[in-house]
C-alpha cells in the first residue's frame, strides 16, 4: 500500500544534541508537510514543501530546519533541542495544497529531550 | 483569523450514531471543511471533506449547515474502533488548515 513512513517512531535525545528525524512517501504527493503536536493538543504546522518550494511558518523558531533531497523523502532537523521541544512529530502529505485536497500522515515520531 | 470550534468530548452507546458538532463561523465561502480523527499514539487520518453539500463516504457524512457557519460529522453506527480524537479543520484559499482543539470521542460498550 502507498504510504509515509516516519523514522524513528521513538527519539530520545539530550538537551541540545541535534536530532533528524526523516518522512518518506510512495504517493508521488507534490507537497510535504512537517507538523509538532504536543500532548493533548492540534498538530502545528511548522513547515510544507510544495515540490522543491520551502514554506516556513512565521512562528516557526529557527532551531527547526527541513530538507527534501528527493520527492520520496523529508527531513526534519532540530539543531539544539530544548525541553519544550519534546513533541509527536508528524509528517503528511498531499497531492497538492488546494483546499480540497486530502492529507495522509504518518504514524509521528515522539521525541523526547532529557 | 478562521477559527473552528469543537467540544472537548463527547460519550456515545456502542451502535448508535454520533454527531460531532463544529462552528466554523468565520470561513470563507470557498474553504472546505475537513474532519481527521487521531488514534492513541497514531497519526491523524482522513474521515471526511465537503464544501456546501452534504457528504457521504463509507466512513461517515458530513452535513453543512446552509450558512455554513457549523457542520456535523455523523458516525452511523458507533464501535469501539471509532474511540479518537476527531479534529474539524478549514482549509482556506491562503493553503493553511485551521484545526480545531478536537473533540475526544469516548465509547462506552
Amino acid at each position: 500500500d502507498a504510504m509515509v513512513i516516519q523514522n524513528p517512531r521513538y527519539q530520545v535525545t539530550q538537551f541540545g544534541k541535534p536530532v533528524t528525524l526523516s518522512c518518506s512517501q510512495t504517493l508521488n504527493h507534490n507537497v510535504m508537510y512537517w507538523y509538532q503536536q504536543k500532548s493533548s493538543q492540534a498538530p502545528k504546522l511548522l513547515f510544507h514543501y510544495y515540490d522543491k518550494d520551502f514554506n516556513n511558518e512565521a512562528d516557526t523558531p529557527d532551531n527547526f530546519q527541513s530538507r527534501r533531497p528527493n520527492t520520496s523523502f523529508c527531513f526534519l532537523d532540530i539543531r539544539s533541542p530544548g525541553l519544550g521541544d519534546a513533541a509527536m512529530y508528524l509528517c503528511a502529505t498531499s497531492w497538492t495544497r488546494a483546499g480540497a485536497n486530502v492529507l495522509t500522515f504518518g504514524a509521528g515520531s515522539r521525541l523526547t529531550v532529557l | 483569523d478562521a477559527k473552528t470550534t469543537q467540544p472537548n468530548s463527547m460519550e456515545s452507546n456502542e451502535e448508535e450514531p454520533v454527531h460531532l458538532p463544529c462552528n466554523h463561523s468565520t470561513i470563507s465561502g470557498t474553504d472546505y471543511i475537513h474532519w481527521y480523527r487521531q488514534l492513541p499514539s497514531q497519526g491523524p487520518e482522513y474521515v471526511i471533506h465537503g464544501l456546501t453539500s452534504n457528504v457521504n463516504n463509507r466512513m461517515a457524512s458530513l452535513a453543512i449547515a446552509e450558512d455554513r457557519k457549523s457542520s456535523t460529522l455523523i458516525l452511523h453506527r458507533a464501535t469501539l474502533r471509532d474511540a479518537a480524537v476527531y479534529y474539524c479543520i478549514g482549509a482556506d484559499s491562503n493553503y493553511q488548515l485551521i484545526w480545531g482543539a478536537g473533540t475526544k470521542l469516548i465509547i462506552k460498550p
